[in-house]
């Protein structure tokens, strides 16, 4: 079954410090990944996809993703948080014949400090 | 972006009593609608997937016949938990997919079970 990893349950930095989340999946084939981000009392939103192409991906307000297939990993990254950044990040992936579903990581809780 | 509501935000019901969850797409047309459900510091559960016109599809261990899944337009899908029970008190947050690969989140409804 196909499954995904978030290692770090909880992450505090302080403001301008460099951000890396770390995002594992398990599945042999095709995947499609996402990063989600919920800020509080928000609902889910979109930081980045990816599909095919280009294993960096940029996403919204200076977020980054690297797909490193040898690793199965999608690790998120930022080079300087701010407070705004305090919410919680969830990995996911969508694989082989479950094509439209989403299957999310436990998430991580990061806190930033200003 | 795509914009998902729910419907309520909160309700508290009896055990015993059955609860419905609406879920809308404001501003395009969903063909196919995910239910999730989140404990508390945990992870989202897909539940089921919701096709406009046809019968749920629901994930294993999914009771069908607890959670009633209902699609009848392309904007609006509703999540009814019968004969609520404590253990069914938790976060329900519904998506819907505008473009294929990409899913917008509703706002969730925190269900309480007296």
């Amino acid at each position: 079954a196909q499954s995904v990893s978030q290692h770090n349950h909880h992450v505090i930095l302080s403001e301008a410090a460099s951000l890396e989340l770390g995002c594992n999946y398990s599945y042999g084939g095709t995947v499609n990944l996402f990063w989600y981000v919920q800020y509080p009392g928000q609902h889910l939103q979109l930081l980045l996809k990816y599909f095919s192409g280009d294993p960096l991906v940029k996403g919204i307000k200076g977020f980054e993703a690297e797909f490193i297939k040898s690793k199965f990993s999608f690790n998120l990254r930022k080079p300087s948080v701010q407070w705004s950044d305090t919410a919680e990040y969830f990995c996911a992936v969508n694989a082989g014949d479950s094509r439209y579903k989403l299957i999310f990581g436990s998430g991580t809780r990061l806190l930033v400090r200003p | 972006g795509a914009v998902v509501s729910q419907h309520p935000s909160w309700v508290i019901c009896k055990s015993g009593t059955s609860v419905k969850i609406e879920c809308r797409s404001l501003d395009f047309q969903a063909t196919t609608m995910f239910w999730y459900r989140q404990f508390p510091k945990q992870s989202l559960m897909l539940m089921a997937t919701s096709n406009e016109g046809s019968k749920a599809t629901y994930e294993q261990g999914v009771e069908k016949d607890k959670f009633l899944i209902n699609h009848a337009s392309l904007t609006l899908s509703t999540l009814t938990v019968t004969s609520a029970h404590p253990e069914d008190s938790s976060f329900y947050i519904c998506s819907a997919e505008e473009d294929p690969d990409e899913q917008f989140f509703g706002p969730g409804t925190r269900l309480t079970v007296l």
